[in-house]
Formats: structure tokens, sequence, C-alpha cells
């Protein structure tokens, strides 16, 4: 069975940093892209980015660049996003997904809140 | 960026009525288009991906069509479990965008 399971969220003030992690079981997972999507509570979804099965591409959207790291490592099958500079419209639930673009498959969410 | 412009925002319907949501991109997408299921608390699901290709184990009560900017995600007879909010994203071009959101309801 698939299982992604996302850690390392909470309450960061603005300017700040956090780095969620995604534990990945139940597949190759150095076989697949992996991504991100994050929603704001009781709003619609935002794809976040996505990584390469051996993170040689990395794709983000416009609102993330420079401020995020999306990045795996394979021999511990983890995907990370590490997020800095962070800002209040950064709040949301961020969820892991398996696959580059049709998501079949998605971690349980993790609530990063950014404010003061 | 592709746009995706769903409709309507929210829907009421009856156990056993026939449902339609539309999902309108800004610019063609290739028929890379996905629909997702999303329970409340819960991460979503997806349902229909290449825009009518059901995902294993979907009940065949759902089904996806259209082409070029325009999709339709249909179920056939609504369920009691089928009350939800459901999501297109169109795959085609990076950034992955989706639309906003369609809540069914129950009347």
């Amino acid at each position: 069975e698939v299982q992604l399971v996302e850690s390392g969220g909470g309450l960061v003030q603005p300017g700040g940093s956090l780095r969620l992690s995604c534990a990945a079981s139940g597949f190759s997972f150095s076989n697949y892209w992996m991504s991100w999507v994050r929603q704001v509570p009781g709003k619609g979804l935002e794809w976040v980015a996505n990584i390469k099965e051996d993170g040689s591409e990395k794709y983000y959207v416009d609102s993330v660049k420079g401020r995020f790291t999306i990045s795996r490592d394979n021999a511990k099958n983890s995907l990370y996003l590490q997020m800095n500079s962070l800002r209040a419209e950064d709040t949301a639930v961020y969820y892991c997904a398996r696959d580059a673009q049709f998501l079949q498959h998605w971690g349980q969410g993790i609530l990063v809140t950014v404010s003061s | 960026d592709i746009q995706m412009t769903q409709s309507p925002s929210s829907v009421s319907a009856f156990v056993g009525d026939r449902v339609t949501i539309t999902c309108r991109a800004s610019q063609g997408t290739n028929n890379w288009l996905a629909w997702y299921q999303q329970k409340p608390g819960k991460a979503p699901k997806l349902l229909i991906y290449l825009a009518s290709t059901l995902q294993d184990g979907v009940p065949s009560r759902f089904s996806g069509s259209g082409s070029g900017t325009d999709f339709t995600l249909t179920i056939s007879s609504l369920q009691p479990e089928d009350f939800a909010t459901y999501h297109c994203q169109q795959a085609n071009i990076f950034p992955l965008t989706f639309g906003g959101g369609t809540k069914v309801e129950i009347k």
C-alpha cells in the first residue's frame, strides 16, 4: 500500500523558515516524480513544486520561486520542501503527492501557519 | 499559466440525481485534464485522468468528457458518499493549475 506521511509543519513567524518532509513507502520511490500541493483551509488547491525521479529537474509555481526548494533523498525514500522567507499567504495545508502530472497518491497533509 | 474555471461553485442535489460539473481552461490542454474528489479534512482523491479515463477502483457512475478547453464531470446517480468537493486540474503545462472547486451538497 502506498503511504505518504508529511511532517515538519507548525507555526512560524513571517520571514522565518520551515522544512517539510514526506516519508514514502509502498512503492519504488526512486522511480517516480514527486510533488507538493497546498491548500488554504476552505479554499482551492495550488500546486507548489515537483521534482524528477533523480532530482535533475525541478519546477515551481511563480509565487514560491526563490523562496522554496524541493529536494529528495532516494536512499531514505523521502521528499522535502525547504521554505524560506515565509509570508502570511503561505499559510496552508501542504500535501506531498506522487507523480508529476496526475497525482495518484497523496499524503494526509500538514498545516503550516505563518503568523506573528 | 493556464487558468481553470469551474462551474458551478456549489450544487445541491438529491441522492439519485444526475450531477454535472464543468471546467473550462483558458487555453487548450491536449486533454491532459484530471478530476479529484475531496472530502472534508481529507486529501484529494484522483477520479479521472486524461479527461475521461477512470482511475482504478472509482465507481462507473463517475464519467469525464470533453476536449480542448471544455470538460465535464458527470455523476450519473448521486450516492451519499459522493457528497464532497470536486476539483479539475490541467496537467498539460507547468505550472499545474486547479479549478476553484465545486461543492456537491445534500438537498
